[in-house]
């Protein structure tokens, strides 16, 4: 199975910060790697798939790139609405996996 | 526009069953696998099987394996998830969500979207 670690577990940022989590995963696993926000009590909201596609109505301040087995997600000038835990997840192979989540909380 | 609507709360004693629907909108389900992913404190978000295109049944994640049932009702455009023989680690707030897929030049790329609100199943004495 393949595992998939976050870093860092939670991250304390001030509004119009540039932060930048990492997910690597044990094994390759092209770009079949998917970042999730998550805010408290409601379900996860898909924000990127395949390493870099961005959603639909998600905001350009949000990117993510890749290697195959390590990924980023990068969030540019922080916005109120953007402190929530962020997921990675892939998608290569079953069963799909995510990692632990990275807790973005405001400075 | 998609939309997935789940079951209420659910409070279950130790070694019981519990059946948690997800109803859809927008679509029908024969055009759109559904997948189960639940969420708990210690062990975060896990994948625990679902539908894929295409003739077969569901797959499971080998944890849930001989637990867990994931069926669909057409008709209704409902899909269910039951958990048998629960314990405490069960307790947990269980998600449906939709798997997509995008077949690239040389890869194929999936991902869930949209989820359902979720249902917190509950597991005490």
């Amino acid at each position: 199975d393949i595992q998939m670690t976050q870093s860092p577990s939670s991250l304390a940022a001030s509004l119009g910060d540039t932060v930048t989590i990492t997910c690597r995963a044990t094994q390759y696993i092209s770009r079949s790697l998917n970042w999730y926000q998550q805010k408290p009590g409601k379900a996860p909201s898909l924000l990127i798939h395949a390493e870099s596609i961005l959603e639909s109505g998600v905001p350009s301040r949000f990117s993510g790139s890749g290697s195959g087995t390590g990924f980023t997600l990068t969030i540019s000038s922080l916005q109120p609405e953007d402190f929530a835990t962020y997921y990675c997840q892939q998608t290569f192979s079953i069963p799909y996996s995510f990692g632990q989540g990275t807790r973005l909380e405001i400075k | 526009q998609l939309h997935l609507t789940q079951s209420g709360a659910e409070l279950k004693m130790p070694g019981a069953s519990v059946k948690v629907s997800c109803s859809l909108s927008g679509n029908t389900l024969d055009q759109l696998p559904i997948h189960w992913v639940r969420q708990t404190p210690g062990q975060g978000l896990e994948w625990m099987g679902g539908f894929d295109s295409g003739p077969g049944g569901p797959m499971y994640a080998r944890k849930f394996q001989g637990r867990v049932t994931m069926t669909e009702d057409t008709f209704e455009n409902t899909a269910y998830m039951e958990l048998s023989s629960l314990t405490s680690d069960d307790t947990a707030v269980y998600f449906c969500t939709i798997r997509r897929r995008w077949f690239g030049p040389s890869f194929e790329v999936r991902w869930f979207d949209p989820w359902g609100q979720g249902t917190q199943v509950t597991v005490s004495s």
